[in-house]
């Protein structure tokens, strides 16, 4: 099992600011394998970055993600009102397909 | 546009089976891999397994002793069976589509979701 954690847990931020978030796997992943998704409360999830670094249809560029082997993050240029939320990252490279525990982006 | 719906029963009592179905509205129903995913309350995602159109699955090793993934490509729906539930199955299920790529797939296309609660 590849197990993915997300840090920080919890990451306050203003709008307009820069948020970086962390996603470490136990074992060396593709980045052909990486995703990125996004929850708001109430919501289903929302597929952001495939692919490591690959937007998903409709995702601003304000997002992009980066990183290779175990090490991967996502980053939100400038976060406007609509950015806060949970973000998952997923490895689907192997049979057994796991998510981070997520990182939550709110207001500060 | 694809659209995702699932139902099945809302409550169950422990030890019950839970069932649900999604249906699959708009593209084809061929290419893709077929996911359940459940989020329990206030947690993260957790996935299930999967299944492609010719009946090829893949579970959660935590959950595969319980867990039935099935196909139906006649009606574009697929499902899911969780045997024995507990206190500890009680979550949020999603169903989704896994977009092949690479070796893998991702998922692009999600339900809104249903509340299973288990309770006696």
């Amino acid at each position: 099992e590849i197990v993915l954690t997300q840090s920080p847990g919890t990451l306050s931020l203003s709008p307009g600011e820069r948020a970086t978030l962390s996603c470490r796997a136990s074992q060396s992943v593709s980045s052909s394998y990486l995703a990125w998704y996004q929850q708001k409360p109430g919501q289903a999830p929302r597929l952001l970055i495939y692919g490591t670094s690959n937007r998903a249809t409709g995702v601003p560029d304000r997002f992009s993600g980066s990183g290779s082997g175990t090490d991967f993050s996502l980053t939100i240029s400038r976060l406007e009102p609509a950015d806060f939320a949970v973000y998952y990252c997923q490895q689907y490279g192997s049979s057994f397909k796991t998510f981070g525990q997520g990182t939550k982006v709110e207001i500060k | 546009q694809v659209q995702l719906q699932q139902w099945g029963a809302g409550l169950l009592k422990p030890s019950e089976s839970l069932s649900l179905t999604c249906a699959v509205y708009g593209g084809s129903f061929s290419v893709y891999y077929w996911t359940w995913i459940r989020q329990p309350p206030g947690k993260g995602l957790e996935w299930i397994g999967d299944i492609n159109h010719g009946g090829n699955t893949k579970y959660n090793p935590s959950l595969k002793s319980r867990v039935t993934i099935s196909v139906d490509t006649s009606k574009n729906q697929f499902s899911l069976r969780l045997s024995s539930v507990t206190a500890a199955d009680m979550a949020v299920y999603y169903c989704a589509r896994g977009l092949p790529y690479g070796m893998g797939s991702y998922l692009d296309y999600w339900d809104q979701g249903a509340l299973v609660t288990v309770s006696s």
